[in-house]
């Protein structure tokens, strides 16, 4: 099956910064996602990005699907930013359906 | 539009016994996938239901055993509980817009603890 990495898997940073979280994956993809996942666990859906670029508010993210990688960038962190964001990907087999492949995650955390 | 609801927020069972986590669809959707998430760890994928069968599985025994109604809500059973099985057990929802392809959304979850 494909294999989804993250990094960094920490990251602090002060209120106001910017960050970049990347995700790399192992094979082409039909699906990628990003989400935020919450201190009660809730999986909140940010990007649904197999390739190019989107934006929503201060977030944005960006899928090379031809190198194989996404990333997900935050301006003018706030702390509610805080918490794991997770990259999630899919490869359509033929054989069924495959569900999404999880990266480990980036924990990160604003400082006020 | 109303989202993906789970029930029971959480659980505590006894190894061995038996559980039924319980998951409702996103409106107009019509396919669910579990998930089950250890602590620390991204959510692994256990399976997927459409159209009432089950068309995907992961790396899960067959103890793990779903069910999908006709108004696409789902139930997710575990027999012979281990205390393994601890975790937050996820529901997405979603709608194939082509082939694999489908934004999935989640529920909140239901915490299960096993001692």
């Amino acid at each position: 099956g494909i294999q989804v990495e993250q990094s960094p898997p920490d990251l602090i940073l002060q209120e106001g910064a910017n960050s970049t979280l990347r995700c790399n994956f192992s094979d082409s993809v039909n699906n990628l996602q990003w989400f935020h996942q919450n201190p009660w666990g809730q999986l909140i859906n940010l990007f649904y990005i197999p390739s190019g670029t989107k934006q929503n508010g201060r977030l944005s993210a960006t899928t090379v699907a031809t190198e194989r990688y996404s990333l997900l960038y935050i301006s003018s962190s706030q702390t509610t930013d805080s918490g794991v964001y997770f990259c999630a990907a899919v490869r359509y087999s033929g054989g069924g359906a495959d569900g999404l492949t999880f990266g480990k995650g980036t924990h990160l955390i604003i400082q006020p | 539009e109303t989202g993906v609801t789970q029930s029971p927020t959480h659980l505590i069972k006894t190894r061995g016994q038996q559980v039924t986590l319980r998951c409702s669809s996103q409106s107009g959707h019509n396919t669910v996938s579990w998930y089950q998430q250890a602590l620390g760890q991204g959510p692994q994928f256990i399976f997927q239901y459409y159209r009432e069968e089950e068309n995907g599985r992961g790396n899960f025994p067959p103890r793990f055993s779903g069910l999908q109604f006709p108004n696409y809500s789902s139930e997710l059973n575990v027999n012979a509980l281990e205390l393994d099985d601890s975790a937050l057990y996820l529901c997405a929802s979603s709608q194939p817009i082509g082939a694999g392809a489908y934004e999935q959304y989640f529920g909140p979850g239901t915490r299960l603890t096993v001692t």
